[in-house]
């Protein structure tokens, strides 16, 4: 079974623009969770999605929003970047976040460089 | 963001020496999960814990799940150079929040 597939791996953007990052689950699996990894605030989360809603939402300004497609596959914009937006971004699948006995596997990251 | 209060943040060890991990919580959880993380990669599920007092082994790993449901252990035994990497440990509650709340990981460097 194919894993957690993210892309692009890595992405360089100037402030003030905006960028779409897709993120495929784990066939099967209908939650997608999104975060945002930095060396100073560590894994924060952004947004769950679950059958195209959104399910839980992170302390994130509203210039971070996502989506989820009936296929499960989820992308994440963010608008109006800004330096502070660098960071690897992880997305993350699971059958039912937060379930019993649910577990919770993560992609290889997009990396987002901000100049 | 909330965050889990993981210890110690980093280590040194030698080659072959026994390695202890934990992670602490003011909330109670009913998932505690260990990552694994190397450069430049997403985080590598270890070990998934569903019951308070469990004890989960993987290979050289072993997990257990605090009876408080606030805390959560990992040990790694006889280390070795490729264990090198940030483990991270994850909660989650029946609270229907729909989200994990990482620690802030333990970075480990092994010594051959």
């Amino acid at each position: 079974k194919a894993g957690v597939t993210q892309t692009p791996r890595y992405l360089i953007k100037t402030r003030g623009q905006q960028v779409t990052l897709s993120c495929s689950p784990i066939s099967g699996h209908r939650s997608v969770s999104w975060y945002q990894q930095t060396p100073g605030q560590g894994l924060q989360f952004l947004f769950e999605y679950f059958s195209e809603t959104q399910r839980n939402k992170g302390n994130f300004p509203g210039r971070f929003s996502g989506r989820q497609f009936s296929n499960s596959r989820s992308e994440m914009n963010v608008s109006t970047l800004e330096l502070g937006d660098s960071a690897l971004y992880l997305c993350a699948s699971s059958i039912l976040a937060g379930g019993l006995e649910d577990t919770q596997y993560f992609g290889p990251g997009t990396r987002l460089t901000v100049l | 963001g909330q965050q889990l209060n993981q210890s110690p943040q980093s280590m040194f060890i030698q080659e072959g020496e026994d390695v202890s991990m934990n992670c602490t919580s003011s909330s109670i959880f009913n998932t505690w999960l260990w990552y694994k993380q190397e450069p430049g990669e997403g985080p590598v599920l270890l070990i998934a814990l569903y019951k308070a007092g469990e004890l989960t082994s993987n290979g050289r790993l072993t997990a257990q799940f605090g009876i408080t449901r606030k805390d959560s252990f990992l040990n790694i035994s006889a280390s070795i150079p490729s264990d090198v990497g940030i483990y991270f440990c994850a909660g989650s509650s029946l609270a229907g929040t729909y989200k994990y709340i990482f620690g802030t990981g333990t970075r480990l460097k092994v010594l051959a």
